[in-house]
């Protein structure tokens, strides 16, 4: 089934330990994104990758990296996780967003106290 | 500023009704637009796209019509059932199409 995988679903950790949300896809797209959701807000684009290697930010990057080693992983990573990090997050893929529209996976719901 | 707002915030219909999302955005250089469905602690699926020259897309009893030269999409929904409790998206894809707006949402509540 083609999917994007995320681990974890629900997350709750403390302010400064570091931490790593996993992104996998299995349909061998090019573009993966990350978006944080907060209430009233919408999907906002922390980062994406057009491709392996090639990462951008994208509208609200500060306090988190990714990296794209392999095509299907896409990792979220959180150095210093403070509590305005709380929030719900999802990874997306896709061959070209604009004309295919994104396949999301179900999020990951993360507590920072 | 590319923006996409989407009315009503919330609504609540009785299952069997119809209803309609509105969408307006200010998205330059225009490419498509979608509307996605997103279920409470899910991700969001796509429902219909439509380009330019599409005005009119059904998906089932999702119709979804654009006219973009007011630059406002609809979502109707006909014959709601319980299942359409959601949180419906309109997304905005410019500059060629790698750059998606998201609107906020409307949260649909559909009661028995």
């Amino acid at each position: 089934e083609a999917q994007v995988t995320q681990n974890p679903r629900y997350l709750i950790t403390v302010t400064g330990k570091k931490l790593t949300v996993t992104c996998s896809q299995n349909m061998n797209h090019e573009y993966m994104s990350w978006y944080r959701q907060d209430p009233g807000l919408g999907l906002r684009q922390i980062y994406y990758s057009m491709n392996v290697e090639v990462t951008d930010k994208g509208d609200v990057p500060e306090g988190y990296k990714v990296s794209r080693k392999e095509k299907r992983n896409f990792p979220l990573i959180l150095e210093s996780p403070s509590p305005n990090q709380t929030s719900l997050y999802f990874c997306a893929s896709s061959h070209i967003p604009g004309r295919y529209g994104y396949t999301f996976g179900s999020g990951t719901r993360l507590t920072v106290v | 500023k590319n923006q996409v707002e989407q009315s009503p915030q919330s609504l609540i219909i009785l299952e069997g009704k119809n209803c309609t999302l509105q969408c307006n955005y200010t998205v330059s250089p225009f490419s498509n637009l979608r509307w996605y469905k997103q279920d409470t602690g899910r991700g969001p699926v796509s429902l219909t796209i439509m380009t330019f020259s599409e005005n009119t897309k059904s998906n089932g009893r999702y119709t979804a019509t654009l006219d973009a030269d007011t630059k406002q999409s609809s979502l109707h929904i006909t014959a709601s059932q319980l299942s359409d409790s959601a949180s419906y998206i309109c997304v905005v894809s410019a500059e060629y199409g790698n750059k998606l707006v998201f609107g906020a949402g409307t949260i649909l509540r559909v009661k028995s």
